[in-house]
């Protein structure tokens, strides 16, 4: 257990909806990390987070975004969903911007049908 | 940009030791992370390569050469729980302290009797 936690853990809806991904880091860890798992594509770097601010980007949609609230979870919120964003989401979380370990959470699968 | 190329799959006997190779192009390069991953699961923190040379943790080890954009990771005495994914991750920096982390698509290990 890494003591990142993910809500949900499964999650299927249609084309067209909004869904919101929900992260709580590890005690005492400032940064959040999202990340994009597909069967083609490898884990994919989204978005992070650190201390409520944005810090850096990576092959993030548009019609995904993202959040980290004063008490340091996040949530990462895909609207306009297309078959192609069934995957799994992880969340990472790290003590500072630059630590040598990030530490993941187990995931959320979303499904798009 | 970044490119990691490691191998899709490899197959060892349980007992052996298996070398798993990633190279690597980046620019602002900020260390080597391998990650270990069991389907459907969180990756899960293996080891980190700064500078060059080997670093060893048990029946694991990693090297790092940052002039060839090469390193690999040496499991040893393979167990069967050892069959997984095993993700070459590499830490680039973008501005001030922000940096991003970027994965191969994985080696698939299959260990076997």
């Amino acid at each position: 257990d890494s003591g990142v936690t993910q809500t949900p853990k499964h999650l299927i809806t249609a084309t067209g909806q909004r869904v919101t991904l929900r992260c709580s880091p590890r005690s005492g860890d400032l940064s959040v990390y999202w990340y994009q798992q597909s069967l083609d594509q490898g884990l994919q770097f989204l978005i992070q987070y650190y201390n409520g601010e944005e810090r850096a980007k990576g092959n993030i949609l548009e019609r995904f975004s993202a959040q980290q609230f004063p008490d340091l979870h996040s949530e990462l919120n895909l609207s306009s969903l297309e078959l192609g964003d069934s995957a799994l989401y992880f969340c990472a979380s790290s003590v500072g911007t630059g630590a040598t370990e990030q530490y993941f959470g187990p995931g959320t699968r979303l499904t798009v049908t | 940009g970044q490119n990691i190329d490691q191998p899709t799959e490899m197959t060892a006997t349980e007992g052996a030791i298996v070398q798993i190779n990633c190279t690597y192009q980046t620019s602002g390069f900020n260390g080597l992370f391998w990650y270990q991953q069991h389907a459907g699961e969180a990756p899960t923190f293996l080891s980190y390569n700064v500078l060059d040379g080997l670093e060893e943790k048990g029946r694991f080890s990693s090297f790092l050469s940052r002039s060839k954009g090469y390193s690999y990771l040496l499991l040893k005495e393979l167990q069967m729980k050892d069959s997984a994914s095993y993700l070459c991750a590499v830490r680039a920096l973008l501005w001030g302290t922000a940096s991003k982390l970027t994965f191969g698509t994985g080696t698939r290990l299959q260990v076997t009797l």
